[in-house]
């Protein structure tokens, strides 16, 4: 069975600081794997995605994530925080058919 | 391009009726998706569609049918509706197998209450 994990429900960062939101995956073969994000009232925007290749992926907005087999991650970073970035962030897998597995999402809040 | 768009916004039903859940695509993609939102659930998909006259059931697809008479239009029907239709729905499409290489684009969603 395929599925994904992010583990930390809600994150609070200051803005300027730096974050980091996690996901793991379980999956048996290669993963295809998204970040997309959500604004309030909006609908999901993809911020990246990882097929193959370069293990550090560069998105829109600033956002990176990196894709670490050994540790079935696809965290997603970004540097500064801008009070913008407040949202709902999805991490979602694909397994080379139609279909996405999202996780519960992270929901973040940024302080002044 | 208005990318997808989705009609109601909101919505309030009453337990046992039924209605119509509006998506349009002006990209001129293949795939279209329906998926649910539950708070701290991520999104689930209800049925899916490959292409027109094409349709088929994703995970939660029980009290709703779906329909692609165009390669534009994917409604989504709730008939009988129940409380724990109470959801945002999403519709979304790529234009190839959105599981894999193809980005699936989403739409505004409605948000419906079933009371």
């Amino acid at each position: 069975a395929q599925s994904v994990t992010q583990p930390d429900i809600h994150i609070t960062v200051s803005e300027g600081a730096s974050l980091e939101l996690r996901c793991n995956y379980s999956y048996g073969a290669t993963p295809y794997l998204f970040w997309y994000v959500q604004s309030p009232g909006q609908g999901l925007q993809l911020l990246l995605k990882y097929f193959s290749g370069d293990t550090l992926v560069q998105g829109i907005k600033g956002f990176e994530a990196e894709f670490k087999r050994s540790q079935s991650s696809f965290n997603l970073r970004k540097p500064s925080v801008h009070w913008s970035d407040a949202a709902e962030y999805f991490c979602a897998l694909g397994k080379g058919d139609y279909k996405l597995s999202f996780g519960a999402g992270t929901t973040v809040t940024v302080r002044a | 391009n208005a990318g997808v768009t989705q009609t109601p916004k909101f919505h309030i039903l009453k337990i046992g009726q039924s209605m119509t859940l509006q998506c349009t695509q002006d990209m001129n993609h293949n795939y279209m998706y329906w998926y649910r939102q539950d708070p701290g659930m991520g999104l689930k998909l209800i049925y899916y569609s490959v292409g027109a006259g094409i349709t088929d059931k994703g995970e939660v697809p029980n009290g709703y049918n779906v329909s692609r008479s165009t390669t534009e239009d994917f409604p989504l029907r709730l008939e009988l509706a129940a409380p724990s239709q109470t959801s945002v729905y999403f519709c979304a499409s790529s234009l190839l197998s959105g599981g894999a290489t193809d980005t699936q684009y989403f739409g505004p969603g409605t948000r419906l209450t079933v009371l």
